[in-house]
């Protein structure tokens, strides 16, 4: 166990539809990494904040948004979903914002759009 | 810009037998470089890392050593369990992509009693 919590576990949508997933880093870690996992792509990393500020932007779409809130937890939006859209979405958390310290990983939420 | 290459699995091995995954790299500068290993239906574990050539990163009884002049880091093990069964992804960090990791596509490997 990492310590890092991730909910939902699952999640079955609807092309066009929004959802939000949520993640609760380790006690103690102030920066927060949002990465899409799926077979075609493999691991991506989309965005990074650092106690509640935006830090680092990777491969996210203008559809995907995210936030990081005081309590440090960090939400991360997909709206107008999309078929590919569908994959595992993985939170990782670290006490530092410098991205080479060791991430500790949730187990993910699995996405499927139908 | 950076990138990983690693050997498409599935690696299938019997209880004991001697691992070897091969990873390659592409990046600017001096990277860091990292092996991760994800178990089923969990999350990435960082497994071992290495921050400057020559060095030997170890745990678990897996080693890899960075070797900045055929620019790999492969991944051995002398004795794999069947509890390892698993998929192992190679990554880096460096400065050119401000350190975010780009990681490998990942190789899956089985272990048989």
């Amino acid at each position: 166990d990492s310590g890092v919590t991730q909910t939902p576990k699952h999640l079955i949508t609807a092309t066009g539809q929004r959802v939000t997933l949520r993640c609760s880093p380790r006690s103690g870690d102030l920066s927060v990494y949002w990465y899409q996992q799926s077979l075609d792509q493999g691991l991506q990393f989309l965005i990074q904040y650092y106690n509640g500020e935006e830090r680092a932007k990777g491969n996210i779409l203008e559809r995907f948004s995210a936030q990081q809130f005081p309590d440090l937890h960090s939400e991360l939006n997909l709206s107008s979903l999309e078929l590919g859209d569908s994959a595992l979405y993985f939170c990782a958390s670290s006490v530092a914002p410098d991205p080479r310290d060791t991430q500790y990983f949730g187990p993910g939420t699995r996405l499927t759009v139908l | 810009g950076d990138s990983v290459t690693q050997m498409e699995g599935p690696v299938t091995l019997s209880e004991e037998a001697f691992l070897t995954i091969n990873c390659t790299y592409t990046a600017t500068g001096y990277p860091s470089l990292f092996w991760y290993v994800q178990y089923p239906g969990e999350g990435l574990q960082l497994l071992l890392k290495a921050t400057k050539a020559d060095d030997k990163g170890s745990n678990k009884g897996f080693e890899a050593t960075y070797r900045k002049e055929t620019t790999s880091f492969h991944l051995e093990k002398g004795s794999v369990q069947v509890s390892d069964s698993a998929v192992y992804f190679c990554a880096l960090s460096s400065a050119g992509g401000s350190y975010i990791p780009t990681f490998g596509r990942g190789t899956s490997l089985i272990v048989h009693p």
